[in-house]
């Protein structure tokens, strides 16, 4: 089985400033790893997944994540961020037997602030 | 291009009653999968269904079953609501059984009073 610890519930950061959202996880297995982004009553969007190769993976709208094997992490991070950056952001793991059943964290919010 | 598309978008109904929910996977996926998420917390995997079988199953009792139809689309059905299945339900859609391309729809908002 796997698990995901999504270190802090909540973000605060100013606009312009660079964040950081962690992210641990556990398995016994291979993982794939992923972050979504979920904005008020909708559902989530994928920011980026790293399935193998490189462990800095890009992702949509400035995200990046960097896949730590040895710290089980997959910390999420943005040099500059934008007001319209304010939202709920998801971890999420999976193993290569179970492509449709991902474990997700608990979620972080971020509030980016003028 | 259609993404995933979920109706209702929100629904109140009494303990004990049935429900039935409804999604249609994004145009040439053919896998779709069920998500609950709680207030305040991160999705939970129902079910995924793939050429009209179930193929995975998380955690929850057996009031939670599916369907899903030829043309790809799939129902959540929920008998013996209790309060604590309020919840949004996702509805995630993928091109295969092996794809991580998960496409999710906007959720159905269930209200169970």
């Amino acid at each position: 089985a796997q698990s995901v610890t999504q270190l802090d519930s909540q973000v605060p950061v100013f606009e312009e400033a660079p964040v950081e959202l962690r992210c641990n996880y556990s398995s016994s297995v291979s993982v794939y790893l992923f972050w979504y982004v979920q904005y008020p009553n909708q559902g989530l969007q994928l920011l980026l997944k790293y399935l193998s190769g490189s462990t800095l993976v890009k992702g949509i709208n400035g995200f990046e994540a960097e896949f730590n094997k040895s710290q089980t992490s997959f910390h999420l991070r943005k040099p500059s961020v934008h007001i319209s950056d304010t939202a709920e952001y998801f971890c999420a793991v999976t193993t290569n037997t179970n492509a449709g059943k991902s474990t997700f964290g608990d979620g972080t919010t971020l509030t980016v602030k003028p | 291009d259609a993404g995933v598309t979920q109706s209702p978008t929100h629904l109140i109904k009494t303990r004990g009653q049935q429900v039935t929910l409804r999604c249609s996977p994004k145009s040439g996926h053919d896998t779709v999968s069920w998500y609950q998420q709680a207030l305040g917390q991160g999705p939970q995997f129902i079910f995924q269904y793939y050429e009209e079988e179930e193929r995975q199953r998380g955690n929850f009792p057996d009031r939670f079953s599916g369907h899903q139809f030829p043309n790809y689309s799939s129902e959540l059905n929920v008998n013996a609501l209790l309060l604590g299945d309020s919840a949004l339900y996702l509805c995630a859609s993928s091109l295969s059984l092996a794809d991580y391309g998960y496409t999710f729809g906007s959720g159905t908002r269930l209200t169970v009073v």
